[in-house]
């Protein structure tokens, strides 16, 4: 699976859109994108995935780059309650087990 | 609907003492998987299940054994515990198709002195 970078840590203000990047310069044409995050001695909770078009739903928008090697999740509108580790996650979709690995992420702290 | 449940929530082990891990989910997912977090770190994968009746090892089995006997039940045993095994231990589950995003449980805190 493809290596992904992600930066230890973000700051984002109350009530504006968080804009978290992820490098995936390996990705393979087959390879999808996932977004987890991690709010604190929770449970990893999905939160979007893509291919190669950009994709939103009810919690984020996620922008993946034409060529591939880049991602930015997008939190549009930031609440307190969108603290937590962010984890960038590249991996092959077939009908196996989906065996994730999980980096450090992304520490993204919401401000008042 | 209670997603994915594990318990208990928190344990206390002396090294040496066996125990087992309940994961449970009513999702009818095929796949359930178990992982550890240890401090600063990320999960890795332990062993996971493609179905009831079947195991594979993940990235770090040993001292971990896991038995699928149901299909919305997992267990994760440590036979013999060490402390090296004081961790986080997480369960998630999910479906049997190609993009299938997995569910997880809100952990086990284990404490091995």
């Amino acid at each position: 699976d493809a290596k992904t970078t992600q930066p230890p840590s973000m700051d984002c203000a109350e009530g504006r859109a968080a804009n978290l990047p992820c490098n995936h310069s390996t990705i393979s044409g087959n390879e999808y994108v996932y977004w987890y995050r991690q709010i604190h001695s929770q449970g990893p909770q999905y939160i979007i995935h893509g291919l190669k078009n950009n994709e939103t739903n009810e919690m984020a928008s996620l922008i993946i780059t034409e060529d591939r090697k880049s991602s930015t999740l997008i939190l549009p509108h930031a609440t307190l309650r969108d603290t937590a580790v962010y984890y960038c996650i590249v991996r092959v979709a077939s009908g196996g087990a989906q065996k994730l690995v999980f980096g450090q992420g992304t520490r993204l702290t919401i401000n008042p | 609907n209670a997603g994915v449940t594990q318990t208990p929530k928190f344990r206390v082990l002396k090294t040496g003492q066996s125990m087992t891990l309940l994961c449970a989910q009513d999702m009818n997912h095929e796949y359930m998987y178990w992982y550890r977090q240890d401090p600063g770190m990320g999960l890795r994968l332990i062993h996971y299940s493609v179905g009831e009746g079947t195991t594979a090892k993940g990235e770090v089995p040993d001292g971990y054994n896991v038995s699928r006997l149901k299909k919305q039940n997992f267990l994760l045993g440590l036979e013999s515990a060490a402390p090296s095994q004081t961790s986080v231990y997480f369960c998630a589950s999910s479906y049997n198709r190609q993009v299938q995003p997995q569910h997880f449980g809100d952990g086990t805190r284990l404490s091995i002195l």
